[in-house]
């Protein structure tokens, strides 16, 4: 069965310093999201990604961080200067529609900032 | 706006019990609903999914849930409670006009007693 594949699966990192998670979204898939889960929170919209842009983001994405797809297979997310409260488990998650279907979510990566 | 609220972070219940985790949504269309389980350390795993078809949707592990528009609400439910049922439940909505993006609910954590 097809699924979203993150790596890594745990990534510690120092305050400051830049990060870049990765994605491997489902083949077919248009549709390409970043969410984010603090420790014991809620998942949260980070930003959603079509055809080559941004479709939308939320107010927690700020300049800090960025998208990309740099080729046909991957999607990565790289925040900028980590900060502490940067640490959450980050999930990427993929969709062959826009709205109004399942979002197929990969396992995360927990991301720690120390 | 679309959002989602769960009624209780925590629910009990014993082993053999009946389950049911409540969840109200507010749409201004009619939306596509979700139930999401994590388990600890792990990712999100689809349980079950309303997309304006049958009104009660039957997922994995035994799960099924109603959506009642006149109520709002899609609640879980689950006839009897396995040990293996404690997680992190999560409801979530996916609507046409609420962007590109699914929107949580703060979770519900069910707890099983032998």
């Amino acid at each position: 069965e097809p699924e979203v594949t993150q790596t890594p699966s745990h990534q510690v990192t120092q305050m400051g310093q830049e990060v870049i998670l990765r994605c491997v979204p489902i083949s077919n898939h248009l549709y390409f999201y970043w969410y984010r889960q603090i420790l014991g929170q809620k998942v949260e919209f980070l930003v959603s990604f079509y055809n080559n842009e941004i479709s939308e983001k939320s107010e927690i994405f700020d300049d800090q961080f960025s998208v990309e797809r740099p080729d046909g297979s991957n999607f990565t997310l790289k925040i900028r200067s980590t900060k502490l409260e940067d640490s959450a488990m980050y999930f990427c998650a993929s969709s062959e529609e826009m709205v109004n279907t399942e979002a197929f979510f990969g396992q995360g990566t927990r991301l720690t900032v120390v | 706006a679309q959002s989602v609220t769960q009624l209780g972070s925590h629910v009990s219940v014993s082993e053999g019990a009946l389950v049911l985790l409540r969840c109200n949504y507010s749409s201004s269309v009619p939306p596509y609903l979700f139930w999401y389980v994590q388990y600890p350390n792990q990712g999100l795993q689809l349980l079950l999914k309303y997309t304006s078809a049958a009104t009660l949707v039957k997922g994995i592990n035994g799960f099924e849930a109603e959506f009642k528009k006149s109520e709002t609400s899609f609640h879980l439910t689950k006839p009897s409670a396995h040990m293996s049922d404690a997680a992190e439940y999560f409801c979530a909505v996916s609507a046409g006009t609420g962007g590109f993006k699914t929107i949580f609910g703060a979770g519900t954590r069910l707890f099983v007693k032998a």
